[in-house]
């Protein structure tokens, strides 16, 4: 099973910054990685597939990179909607599907 | 509209039996794979099951392999979760979710609302 391993476990940032959250596989799953986001009392939802894939819908300011084990996930000027719990999640080897322990971004 | 309506969650006691349904509704149901992912109060998303979009290919996580059988209905556009020998480490928030691919198992891009499962005595 491939262990996600995602970093920081919280980010406390103010509303126009720019984050970067990590996502770190316990063995290469190539480009096959995908982010969500969750927001309080709602399903996730998915922002992107593919490492670097933008779901339907989702702003430009949401951008993923990486492949192999390493990954991340950009955010550009935070928007007040965007502070949420972030998980990652691997289907390059399955089963099981592998999602992270997620990354919480908070306001400061 | 495009959405998944999920029913079914409960109180059960440990050892009990609950199904829970995902009616979907607005997209060709039978063109993707279908999910059940959980989230225990307070935790991250678990992955539970899987199922291909003609139910060729079942798969389940492994702490729930014999005790959950997943299913489908296409004719129903209906998701299903059997749940046998319930646990309390079962209790979580189970959610549907569609794939974007039909056999394979990928990404994730449509979720129900959740269903509660409480097992306790």
């Amino acid at each position: 099973e491939i262990v996600l391993t995602q970093s920081p476990a919280t980010l406390s940032v103010s509303p126009g910054e720019t984050v970067t959250l990590s996502c770190r596989a316990s063995q290469s799953v190539s480009s096959k990685l995908v982010w969500y986001q969750q927001k309080p009392g709602q399903a996730p939802r998915l922002l992107i597939y593919g490492a670097s894939t933008r779901a339907t819908g989702i702003p430009a300011r949401f951008s993923g990179s990486g492949s192999g084990t390493e990954f991340t996930l950009t955010i550009s000027s935070l928007q007040s909607e965007d502070f949420a719990i972030y998980y990652c999640q691997q289907y390059n080897n399955w089963p099981p599907l592998t999602f992270g322990q997620g990354t919480k971004v908070e306001i400061k | 509209e495009v959405q998944l309506v999920q029913s079914g969650g409960g109180l059960v006691q440990p050892g009990g039996s609950l199904r829970l349904s995902c009616a979907a509704s607005g997209f060709s149901f039978d063109d993707h794979a279908m999910h059940w992912v959980r989230q225990a109060p307070g935790k991250g998303l678990e992955w539970v099951s899987g199922i291909s979009w003609n139910s060729g290919t079942k798969e389940y996580a492994d702490f729930v392999k014999g005790r959950f059988t997943i299913s489908r209905d296409n004719a129903k556009t209906s998701l299903y979760l059997q749940m046998n020998s319930l646990r309390v480490e079962d209790t979580a928030l189970y959610y549907c979710a569609r794939d974007i691919n039909g056999a394979a198992y990928w990404a994730l891009d449509l979720w129900g609302q959740g269903a509660m499962v409480t097992v306790s005595s």
